[in-house]
């Protein structure tokens, strides 16, 4: 079936250093590729998506990068902050195709050092 | 704004027993889901709906039951609960199911001994 990979599970970085986590896509129809954000003991939050018509989506220190022909999109931290500690999850989905259903990736906890 | 309330918010069950998970949601939202979500797995789709009065199957729905009833609420039973069963659930609800945000609950912690 459908699935994304996503990586580092885990990832520590410096106060100001930037973080990238990557997911990788099974389902070529897939449309739609959300990026949501979640802090310790709360629901997962959205924070930045992209459709397949663009390559690149930007959003103040936030940015997401589509390779279709690869199956890859990425998620670009800039400036890290310590409020930027959090699971990140990728997701996919086919919209328009039989399930519409959303694949989320394993998620990544990201630890950012003061 | 309220927007997706879960209750309740922790609960430890006995296996065997039964419990009702309940979510309601105030943004008029057609669509609503419950996910789980256990360590290294990421969030598992159990059932979703998309309007009042109809309920579908996920990713992992053996074991679980749901209502929707009202538009605004969403219920999640489990009817014999199993240790398998121990994991963080999450109602959600989005106005699109497709390419649309999802708003997500704070999240029910349960465990079964």
């Amino acid at each position: 079936g459908e699935n994304v990979e996503q990586h580092p599970s885990t990832l520590s970085v410096q106060e100001g250093d930037s973080a990238v986590i990557k997911c990788t896509y099974s389902d070529s129809a897939s449309n739609y590729f959300p990026w949501y954000k979640q802090e310790l003991g709360k629901g997962p939050q959205l924070i930045i998506d992209i459709r397949s018509n663009v390559g690149e989506k930007k959003d103040q220190r936030i940015a997401v990068t589509l390779n279709k022909t690869a199956k890859h999109f990425s998620l670009h931290i800039t400036e890290t902050q310590p409020e930027d500690s959090a699971v990140y999850f990728c997701a996919s989905q086919n919209y328009g195709g039989a399930t519409n259903k959303l694949i989320f990736g394993t998620g990544t906890l990201l630890a950012v050092q003061p | 704004n309220a927007g997706v309330t879960q209750t309740p918010k922790f609960r430890v069950l006995k296996t065997g027993q039964s419990m009702t998970l309940l979510c309601a949601q105030d943004m008029n939202h057609e669509y609503m889901y419950w996910y789980r979500q256990d360590p290294g797995m990421g969030l598992r789709l159990i059932h979703y709906s998309v309007g009042e009065g109809t309920t579908a199957k996920g990713e992992v729905p053996d074991g679980y039951n749901v209502s929707r009833l009202k538009k605004q609420n969403f219920l999640l039973g489990l009817e014999s609960a199993a240790p398998s069963q121990t994991s963080v659930y999450f109602c959600a609800s989005s106005y699109m199911v497709a390419g649309n945000t999802i708003y997500f609950g704070e999240g029910s912690w349960l465990t079964v001994v």
